[in-house]
């Protein structure tokens, strides 16, 4: 089986400029969670979505947001970027408990 | 809001020696799990352990998690700069809404040849 597959892999932005990420879970993984990575805060939880519902959700303002799509791809979306948004964007994909990662989109906001 | 803290923050060795990574936190896990993520990659599971006082060996990694199931530690035998990367833990909170996974703030582990 295909692993989860994120794109881009590499993004630049300008300050409040918005950005479209992009995940392709693993076949039969309906569960999508995105997580931030920064070498400051490590890495935090984002949101869950599951069957194109948001599910979870963590401690981020509202310029973050996602959806998932029926065939359980899923998308976020950063609004007005900030300096700090530059990060690793981390999708993962989980059948049960266990989540498998993507390789990240690597952003930067100048 | 459960917090893991996992130390050392980093850890730099020659190859042959031992060393034990910590995570610890005040909060009961369904199931704590083990990641190792090494640079342009997103983390790879390596393991999970599940019931309190379980001990997993995969090769020269043992994990144990704790009797209270609010710790566990990672020991590695023998490091070899192969072993080098970010090793993080993850507590899995569960949910009536879902579950989601809680990191600590990883242990980077560079093995000298």
């Amino acid at each position: 089986k295909a692993g989860v597959t994120q794109t881009p892999r590499y993004l630049i932005k300008t300050r409040g400029q918005q950005v479209t990420l992009s995940c392709s879970p693993i076949s039969g993984h309906r569960s999508v969670s995105w997580y931030q990575q920064t070498p400051g805060q490590g890495l935090q939880f984002l949101f869950e979505y599951f069957s194109e519902t948001q599910r979870n959700k963590g401690n981020f303002p509202g310029r973050f947001s996602g959806r998932q799509f029926s065939n359980s791809r899923s998308e976020m979306n950063v609004s007005t970027l900030e300096l700090g948004d530059s990060a690793l964007y981390l999708c993962a994909s989980s059948l049960s408990t266990v989540q498998y990662f993507g390789p990240g989109t690597r952003l930067t906001v100048t | 809001t459960q917090l893991l803290e996992q130390s050392p923050q980093f850890l730099s060795i020659q190859e042959g020696e031992n060393l034990t990574v910590y995570c610890n936190s005040s909060s009961v896990f369904s199931s704590l799990q083990w990641y190792r993520q090494e640079p342009g990659e997103g983390p790879v599971l390596l393991v999970t352990v599940v019931t309190g006082g379980e001990v997993k060996k995969l090769k020269r990694l043992t994990f144990q998690f704790g009797d209270a199931r609010k710790d566990s530690s990672l020991h590695i035998t023998a490091a070899q700069p192969g072993d080098t990367g970010l090793y993080l833990c993850a507590g899995l909170v569960e949910e009536t809404s879902g579950s989601r996974l809680t990191f600590g703030e990883g242990t980077q582990l560079t093995v000298n040849p």
